[in-house]
């Protein structure tokens, strides 16, 4: 299953609303999860099963989605968010777990 | 707190074998499943594999002949082994728990990842 996010990378302030796509080449049901990685860290878990925020997790960020598309939305951009943003897909009639391409999010 | 810590040589000659420790702390081993995920430079990430609490193992197709993966239980310890390694796997390493599930061969998201650790193939 291919995971193809978009855009591959987004320029935006702190306080915009950002929303980050992730569309799988078939259907995933909601086994989706989004992660944070910021420059030489390893990626941050932020949402498991399309729209289940992880533990700790800011509540600014949200998922949503089932089937082949699905969103990442963080509700005001804060200086801490600017990163690298990848959906993983985990549905267990694949073949295998993937990854989208990521989506980098830079300030404006 | 669950913490993971990967531990390995940093550079690996053409054609040898890889091999690289997590050692967990803050959870057993045994009552959980983990898993390996690599990252070569300024490149996305890409899923190696799970090895299960019972030592079962589910592997990347595109890595499974060179993969083996196992379990020390005494030292609270799982492993990655790749075989015949070439520039391409130049990579950061990274060993993970994965969640949200218990059953075996089943796919599971990540929460609690290692730092990782920088692996280059070169002679």
């Amino acid at each position: 299953i291919q995971m193809t996010q978009s855009p591959p990378t987004l320029s935006a302030a702190v306080g915009d609303r950002v929303t980050i796509t992730c569309r799988a080449s078939e259907t995933i049901d909601n086994w989706l999860a989004w992660y944070q990685q910021k420059a030489g860290k390893a990626p941050k878990l932020l949402i498991y099963d399309a729209s289940s925020l992880g533990s700790g997790v800011p509540s600014r960020f949200s998922g949503s989605g089932s089937g082949t598309e699905f969103t990442l939305t963080i509700s005001s951009l804060q200086p801490d968010d600017f990163a690298t943003y990848y959906c993983q897909q985990y549905n267990s009639y694949s073949p295998k777990i993937t990854f989208g391409g990521g989506t980098k999010v830079e300030i404006k | 707190q669950v913490h993971l810590q990967e531990s390995g040589p940093g550079l690996v000659k053409p054609s040898e074998t890889l091999s690289l420790t997590c050692t967990v702390s803050g959870d057993s081993i045994t009552s959980a499943f983990w898993g390996w995920v690599r990252q070569p430079p300024g490149k996305g990430l890409e899923w190696i594999g799970f090895i299960y609490n019972s030592g079962t193992t589910n592997f990347n197709p595109s890595l499974s002949r060179r993969v083996s993966m196992s379990l020390d239980t005494s030292k609270n310890q799982f492993s990655l082994t790749l075989t015949g390694v070439t520039a391409a796997d130049t990579a950061i390493y990274y060993c993970a728990r994965a969640q949200g599930g218990t059953q075996v061969f089943y796919f599971y998201y990540m929460d609690v990842w290692g730092q990782g650790t920088t692996v280059t193939v070169s002679s």
